[in-house]
């Protein structure tokens, strides 16, 4: 287990349900990451906050909500979501200096079904 | 975004062998570069990181890294079945990793 903590690990939803995705990092880092990777795929960049505020925002559609209330905690909340939203979601987190990341480290993900 | 460009593979090797895995960058301006490990279902891995033109090694891993070619590659010494996987390389881009899109690598006994 790494330093970076993911709740739940496994969600099933319906098209119209409201979920969220939690992330924790005990690594003392100050910027935070969410990216989705389909099967097969890359990793997709989604959303960065450095220091909490959100850095950049890949064109992700809008049922797509992060929150980042300090720099130990990052949230995705999920809204009406499509059968092609079901991926893999992983957090990470880094250390920032002077808009330089070092390495990042990465939580274990959650495993997203959209029914 | 800066681009990191790997071979997708698959690349096999027999247990025992070396396994050697390329990445190029297009930024000559970056500093700092990672290997990363991914088995299937599971999340990257950190592996390696190298700041400096040359060798660093870790155990049966060495990561070596060109800036004036702006390549940077990982050798797996005495490949062991447990280390199949895909291994993706990152670059530092500003607050973010840049990263590609892996090579998958499979040990055959």
């Amino acid at each position: 287990e790494t330093g970076v903590t993911q709740t739940p690990r496994h969600l099933v939803m319906g098209m119209t349900n409201k979920k969220s995705l939690k992330c924790e990092q005990h690594l003392g880092h100050n910027a935070m990451y969410w990216y989705k990777q389909s099967a097969k795929k890359p990793l997709e960049l989604m959303f960065v906050y450095s220091l909490e505020e959100r850095v950049e925002n890949n064109s992700v559609p809008s049922r797509f909500s992060p929150e980042c209330p300090n720099s130990s905690h990052l949230f995705l909340h999920l809204h009406t979501l499509q059968p092609e939203d079901s991926a893999l979601y992983l957090c990470a987190s880094s250390q920032v200096v002077a808009v330089s990341s070092y390495e990042q480290y990465f939580g274990p993900g959650t495993r997203l079904t959209v029914t | 975004q800066k681009e990191v460009e790997q071979n997708s593979g698959p690349l096999s090797v027999p247990e025992g062998a070396i396994a050697s895995l390329n990445c190029t960058y297009s930024d000559r301006g970056s500093q700092s570069f990672f290997w990363y490990r991914q088995y299937s279902g599971k999340s990257p891995e950190l592996i390696m990181f190298i700041y400096s033109n040359g060798d660093k090694e870790d155990g049966r891993f060495t990561a070596q890294l060109n800036k004036a070619s702006q390549y940077v590659s990982l050798l797996i010494r005495d490949s062991q079945p447990s280390d199949s996987a895909t291994y993706l390389c990152a670059v530092n881009d500003d607050y973010k990793l840049s990263f590609g899109a892996g090579t998958t690598v499979t040990v055959r006994a």
